[in-house]
Order: structure tokens, then sequence, then C-alpha cells
């Protein structure tokens, strides 16, 4: 079946701008988080949806920063005022809510901010 | 705080044996994960261990001691496919609570003919 899809694959703004990241994770995972990956880094977290509500978002880095689910299944990730220091690439996961909660991941968002 | 340790870079044959380790210090503890990931691509599952000791999965290995806070991933039979970055990760809540992974920041293996 199909994996976790993200997009867009590359995305170039400019400091300031507002840019929104897409997350269609896999049919039927209740489960959805966001990470974020610098070069040379492991993939940091950010937020957790469980359903439709953010269970935990002690990741995001400041309020610019804000994703949403609103039907439990694509989640958008979404940051305002954008900073070159928010230029990485954004990894979705999805999984389910079983004991192991294996995490499939999608492709990334590459996020340059000029 | 979450403290996850693994070596920056590592370099074997192909055919050879490697142990790649990671040490952790976290907050709690439900379960250990690797992942393989190669360059500009999606991390993806490898292994996963929750009690003490050797998981095995074909050519791949993934110990755990929570005692001493150590995991190690072994790769046999080496091949010049699997250069890449491998991902310790840490699921450092337990319950039905968050499942978030720390990850460390990943080794880089080169496999050389």
């Amino acid at each position: 079946g199909a994996g976790v899809s993200q997009t867009p694959s590359n995305k170039v703004t400019e400091k300031g701008k507002y840019v929104e990241l897409r997350c269609d994770p896999i049919s039927g995972h209740t489960a959805l988080y966001w990470y974020r990956q610098s070069l040379g880094q492991g993939p940091e977290f950010l937020i957790y949806f469980q359903g439709t509500g953010a269970a935990d978002d002690s990741g995001l880095p400041n309020d610019r920063f804000f994703a949403v689910r609103p039907e439990g299944s694509v989640s958008t990730l979404k940051i305002q005022r954008t900073e070159r220091g928010d230029s990485a690439v954004y990894l979705c996961a999805s999984s389910l809510m079983d004991p192991r909660g294996e995490q499939f991941f999608g492709p990334g968002t590459r996020l340059t901010v000029l | 705080g979450q403290n996850i340790d693994q070596p920056t870079e590592m370099t074997a044959t192909e055919g050879a044996i490697v142990q790649i380790n990671c040490t952790y210090q976290t907050s709690g503890f439900n379960g250990l994960f690797w992942y393989q990931q190669h360059a500009g691509e999606a991390p993806t599952f490898l292994s996963y261990n929750v009690l003490d000791g050797l998981e095995e999965k074909g050519r791949f290995s993934s110990f755990l001691s929570r005692s001493k806070g150590y995991s190690y991933l072994l790769l046999k039979e080496l091949q010049m496919k699997d250069s890449a970055s491998y991902l310790c990760a840490v699921r450092d809540r337990p319950g039905a609570g968050s499942y978030q992974l720390t990850f460390g920041k990943g080794t880089k293996l080169s496999v050389i003919p």
C-alpha cells in the first residue's frame, strides 16, 4: 500500500514569509508525528497527534510553528515569519497505536529560507 | 534530559561485520529503535528492542542492555548498499502517552571494497 507522502518535496522561501507543509499518513494510522532534521543531525521531535488532537507539542521551538490535523488524517505544519534558522528537512511519520508503535517516515520536505 | 550517543562515522570492508554502538540516558524507557537513512532519503525501520537481549533479523541484529543504557546494531556480510547513516532512537515515555522518539545524531557508515 501507499506509504507516508509529503508535499512539497522542496520549498524555497524568503525570510519573513509564511509556509505550509503537508503530510498524508498511511491509511489507518491514528498517530502522526512531525520531526525536523538538520544536516548531520538526527531527527528532532516537534509535535505528535493522536487522532485530531495535538497530544504533545512540546517540541515546537516557538509560537511561529503550528500544526493541525482537522480530520484525523492529513496534517499541515505551518510556519509563520520564517527565519533562516528554520531551514531543514521536515519529516512526517505515522504509526499504529500498538505496543511497538513503529514509525513510518515520509520522504520529507526540504525547506530553505533565504 | 535526554542524551543519546553514537559514533559519528565508521568505515568497514565489504563482506565484513561491523558493530555500531549506542548509549543513552533518558528520563524513561519504553523501547529502542534502529533506523537506516540513505543520503537524501527518509529513515527506514531496522529493529526494535524493549527487553534485554539480542534480536536477529537476517543480516542485521540488535542488542539491548537496559541496566547499562546500551545498545548495538550488528551488520553482517556487509554490502556496498549498506553505506548509510544508522540512527539510534529511544522512546522515553511509557504507557499510552506520546510515542515520540528521541534520536541520536546518527552514525555514517561507509562500506569500502
